[in-house]
């Protein structure tokens, strides 16, 4: 079935590093794909996202891109700041129902 | 606008107790989702519903739980009994005609 792996964390940067975390997903057919971010005491918001291969989102100075050739959606930013310590959610929609497939989470803690 | 709404933001109950959780969604979203997260097991799709109509249940814990849209603006979440076990936060997740998702806030809930 279709599923969504990222990178375990926690991660801990120092401000201004740069940041990847990794996300890689198995889907049947052509996936929506979907960055998320929970910031601490709230729900998930929508980060960024991409609808077919090659596409960039960007978002906030966070860009992901589309891979299809090695299904991969990594996210990353140039310089993070403190207010970007949160956890990180990659998402997938596969079908032609609304569910999204989740990954399990990354959490980012920046230290200035 | 005024995003997806929940109550209550946090409850305390004692095991065995009924919980009602209470979410309005987006006005014209016509999907909804609630979900479970814990640090144990992340980020559970429980239910959702397509047109008031619950489409996948199939993340329901158990028959303690029970969700209902009875119209497009209002739906709940009911356990009954509550065991210390179902400590979470739950959210409560629309969309419109699209594949992203809005959460609300969230409630925090802690069965004693």
């Amino acid at each position: 079935g279709d599923s969504v792996t990222q990178m375990e964390g926690p991660v801990t940067l120092s401000e201004e590093a740069f940041l990847t975390i990794n996300c890689t997903y198995t889907a049947t057919g052509y996936p929506s794909l979907f960055w998320y971010v929970q910031y601490p005491g709230e729900g998930l918001q929508l980060l960024l996202k991409a609808t077919k291969a090659d596409d960039k989102g960007s978002n906030k100075g966070f860009e992901a891109t589309y891979r299809k050739e090695t299904t991969s959606f990594h996210l990353e930013k140039g310089s993070v700041q403190v207010s970007d310590s949160a956890v990180y959610f990659c998402a997938l929609n596969a079908g032609n129902n609304r569910k999204l497939i989740w990954g399990l989470g990354t959490s980012l803690a920046v230290n200035p | 606008d005024a995003g997806v709404i929940q109550s209550p933001r946090h409850e305390v109950t004692e095991m065995g107790q009924e919980v009602t959780l209470r979410c309005k969604p987006i006005s014209g979203h016509n999907s909804l989702f609630w979900y479970r997260q814990t640090m144990m097991r992340g980020l559970e799709l429980l239910i959702y519903f397509n047109n008031n109509v619950p489409i996948d249940d199939s993340g329901m814990p158990e028959d303690r739980f029970s969700a209902k849209m009875p119209n497009a603006s209002f739906s709940t979440l009911k356990i009954q009994p509550s065991e210390p076990r179902d400590s979470a936060v739950y959210f409560c997740a629309s969309n419109p005609s699209t594949d992203t998702q809005y959460f609300g806030p969230g409630t925090r809930l802690t069965v004693l």
